[in-house]
Order: structure tokens, then sequence, then C-alpha cells
């Protein structure tokens, strides 16, 4: 069976700074990952997701993710936030062959001036 | 504009008043899903649709229906609401094609639902 785990509900961080969320996933087979954001008030939108074409993923918005099998990890980066960042950030992860969706549990970026 | 709809965004009902929630979408889209978002637990697939017609339990389908009758709408049925069904929900389309599974689902703007 798939998940994905979130580490950390909360993160805060200063403008400027670097922004770093980890999500790890289990999968049996080669997975299909994805960054979904959601700002308050609304729907999800996708930032990125990673197809197995690369594994260095780059999105909208400045935001990259690396996906890395031996760690199976996929975690998100920016190199510099800004306040328009606050958001929830969900990792998700989907598998060749189905149509199931399996979304991790989120994180909450907060920004401080 | 392409989009995904939901009515209502606001609804507070009572135990056991039978409710459906909207869900349209305008891009032609093959895969429809139902989400819930609940604190702590991220969102939580309920049904889900790969055309029309076709539709399968997510992981959270107890006290929930839906049907995919035309291609465009996937209304979501609670014959009996119970407390433990408010939450916040999402419908979400994509073409999903099995060979683009990994194609991007696009959210509706979310259902916020009080069960009395």
């Amino acid at each position: 069976a798939q998940s994905v785990t979130q580490l950390g509900s909360h993160v805060s961080v200063s403008e400027g700074a670097l922004v770093l969320l980890r999500c790890n996933y289990s999968s049996s087979v080669p997975p299909y990952l994805f960054w979904y954001v959601q700002y308050p008030n609304q729907g999800l939108q996708l930032l990125l997701k990673y197809t197995s074409a690369a594994t260095l993923v780059k999105g909208i918005n400045g935001f990259e993710a690396e996906f890395k099998k031996s760690e199976t990890s996929f975690h998100l980066t920016k190199p510099s936030a800004h306040m328009s960042d606050a958001a929830e950030y969900f990792c998700a992860v989907s598998v060749t062959g189905g149509f199931k969706t399996i979304f991790g549990a989120g994180t909450r970026l907060f920004v401080k001036a | 504009e392409a989009q995904v709809t939901q009515n209502p965004r606001y609804l507070i009902t009572v135990t056991g008043k039978k409710l459906t929630v909207t869900c349209s979408q305008n891009m032609n889209h093959e895969y429809m899903s139902w989400y819930r978002q609940d604190p702590g637990l991220g969102l939580r697939q309920i049904y889900y649709s790969m055309n029309v017609e076709v539709t399968d339990k997510g992981d959270v389908p107890e006290g929930y229906k839906v049907s995919r009758k035309e291609k465009r709408n996937f209304p979501l049925i609670l014959e009996s609401p119970s407390p433990n069904q408010t939450s916040l929900y999402f419908c979400a389309s994509s073409f999903g094609r099995l060979a683009d599974i990994y194609n991007e689902q696009f959210f509706g703007p979310g259902t916020r639902l009080t069960v009395l």
C-alpha cells in the first residue's frame, strides 16, 4: 500500500530564508509524486510533479523538489521565502495503473517578516 | 475559463437530512474525484470516477454515494448525514487516461459542510 508522510505539521521561516518541506513516501511500485499548495479559503493547485523524467523537478513560484529513490523522499525547497508563500503544502503520491491519490497530512508554512 | 465548480460552498444541516453537493467541470476531463479534508489528516479520497458510469471507492467511502451520468458532473450524495461527516469537501478532475495517470488534478473551491 502507498503512503505519504510529511514531517512537521508547521514550519516557520523568515522572509528570504530557505524553505524546506519534507515528504517521504512508501510505494511498492514506481510512484508519481506531487506537491500541491492550498492558500487560505481556496482549493489546491499543483506546484510540481515527478513523473520519472528527471529527479530534480522545478515548479511554479520558484519551488523545486528532488526525487531520491534511496531515501524514498521528495522534499520541497525554495531558496528564498516570500510572504506570499505562506500557505499549506501537501505532498501526494499516485501509482501507475491505479487512480487513487494519497495525500500527506499537510505542512503549514508561516513566513515571518 | 477552465474550472471546477462546487455548490453549495457552505452548508449547515441536521443529522439524517439527505443532501447533495454538486460538482461540475468544463475541461472535458474523464477522471473526477471527491476528497474530504480534516485537520491533521490531509485529504482523503472518498470516491472517484474514471469515466461516465464508472465509479470506485476511495479510502473513506462509508456514508457517501456518487453517480456519474454525464462526463462533466459528479455529485456527492449523503443519504443520512451524521456529525462525523462535518468536513471540508473538494471535488477534483483530470484527464486521467491510464498512460497519463501523472496528470495533475484540478480542484474546486471546496464545500464546507457542518452536520449538527
